[in-house]
């Protein structure tokens, strides 16, 4: 089975500061690894994943993520917060494959201060 | 990159009503397509899989009764929440997955029942 936890439901930077959101993960099976970004009333994007090889994963609008598996760990960050990266982040795991089912964490909201 | 639309975006509907909503891959055929849940400032709770000329697959605890799904085509998925109760009220969130080993999120869709 699969689960994921996001440590800190709401973090808080200043604009131009490091972005750091927890996720741990649990799975019976190399996991597949992804970080998605949700705006207000809306879907969910994908900003990276990891499926194999290279640990160090770089998406979208800057952010990268680290698949550490002896930590279980896969944290997003981003050198430098910008105030469009406000909004609720979410970690999610599927087992071993990019066509299964997602397991989600519960979410956590970015607010970026000016 | 592959676009999957819901319609409609946002519905308000009385109780004891019955509520239809879509979920279509635009430029791309899906087999599968996930439907998903999500309560204010929670995560998304997979609902059921979808997978096209076949019965849906139901998540522990959902009501396949309540919640009827019909993959009829390659591109279309929908969702009809029948009897529809206060507590019904969520967002709804489709996802598509394509042969190319992605799965692509829709914009979701906000139900209010009053």
């Amino acid at each position: 089975a699969q689960s994921v936890t996001q440590l800190g439901s709401h973090v808080s930077v200043s604009e131009g500061a490091l972005v750091l959101l927890r996720c741990n993960y649990s799975s019976s099976v190399p996991p597949y690894l992804f970080w998605y970004v949700q705006y207000p009333n809306q879907g969910l994007q994908l900003l990276l994943k990891y499926t194999t090889g290279a640990t160090l994963v770089k998406g979208i609008n800057g952010f990268e993520a680290e698949f550490k598996k002896s930590e279980t760990s896969f944290h997003l960050t981003k050198p430098s917060a910008h105030m469009s990266d406000a909004a609720e982040y979410f970690c999610a795991v599927s087992g071993g494959s990019t066509l299964g089912r997602l397991y989600f964490g519960r979410g956590t909201q970015l607010t970026v201060w000016p | 990159g592959a676009v999957v639309s819901q319609h409609p975006s946002w519905v308000i509907c009385k109780s004891g009503t019955s509520v239809k909503i879509e979920c279509r891959s635009l430029d791309f055929q899906a087999t599968t397509m996930f439907w998903y849940r999500q309560f204010p400032k929670q995560s998304l709770m997979l609902m059921a899989t979808s997978n096209e000329g076949s019965k849906a697959t139901y998540e522990q605890g959902v009501e396949k009764d309540k919640f009827l799904i019909n993959h009829a085509s390659l591109t279309l998925s929908t969702l009809t929440v029948t009897s529809a109760h206060p507590e019904d009220s969520s967002f709804y969130i489709c996802s598509a997955r394509s042969d190319r080993d992605e799965q692509y999120f829709g914009p979701g869709t906000r139900l209010t029942v009053t």
